[in-house]
């Protein structure tokens, strides 16, 4: 099994729906990230999270918000969404290791918004 | 903000060649630096990394090495194969900090 696992792993909406994506972790890590990859734009970070009671705007967390409910369970919710929001959103983890950590990455969640 | 830029693709290479992809950056402090990289259909994955200057990183052939005095971090490898066509991001970790910055990614062809 994989050790970050997110669901769905692809969506097909419409405008103005509400939308979770739901991410869970084996790792025991503290540190979970939500990012979302455009063509040409690489990686952006959307929210990330230290612990259950710590959240934290990244780059471009408007449109978004997120729930920690567990330290394995970090979901990523689209309120209202809209098609520009049409994107593959990846959660990640990320251990203590002060200055050398790496990110661990989930299979990626596709989202598409009519 | 720290930031790292890489080289626009897409590169397409025959089998055995040379590869070069640039990355440089802007950073204040001492980041660390990491290539990842994603195969079809799947999320990133960590190839290798270098915390502190003048360390090299090196994983499956591929090599890179952190220069301070040229803020780069080119990822090479001498010989490519067919299995290394994939996306190749470079990416900062800010000095004391849990952030990742990614570059845009740089998708590579390797043809038989």
């Amino acid at each position: 099994d994989a050790d970050v696992t997110q669901t769905p792993r692809n969506r097909i909406t419409k405008t103005g729906k509400r939308i979770m994506l739901e991410c869970s972790q084996t790792k025991g890590h503290d540190r979970m990230y939500w990012y979302r990859q455009d063509p040409g734009l690489g990686l952006r970070l959307i929210y990330y999270s230290f612990d259950v009671k710590d959240i934290n705007k990244g780059e471009i967390s408007d449109g978004y918000s997120v729930s920690r409910q567990a330290q394995a369970k970090f979901s990523l919710s689209l309120e209202s969404a809209i098609p520009n929001q049409t994107a593959l959103y990846f959660c990640a983890t990320m251990g203590r290791a002060v200055n050398t950590g790496e990110l661990f990455f989930g299979e990626g969640s596709r989202l598409t918004v009519l | 903000g720290d930031s790292v830029t890489q080289m626009e693709g897409p590169v397409t290479l025959s089998e055995e060649a040379f590869l070069t992809i640039n990355c440089t950056y802007t950073a204040t402090g001492y980041p660390s630096l990491f290539w990842y990289v994603q195969y079809p259909g799947e999320g990133l994955q960590l190839l290798l990394k270098a915390t502190k200057a003048d360390d090299k990183g090196s994983n499956k052939g591929f090599e890179a090495t952190y220069r301070k005095e040229t803020t780069s971090f080119h990822l090479e490898k001498g010989s490519v194969q067919v299995s290394d066509s994939a996306v190749y991001f470079c990416a900062l970790r800010p000095y004391n900090n849990n952030d990742m910055r990614f570059g845009a990614g740089t998708r590579l062809t390797v043809k038989p």
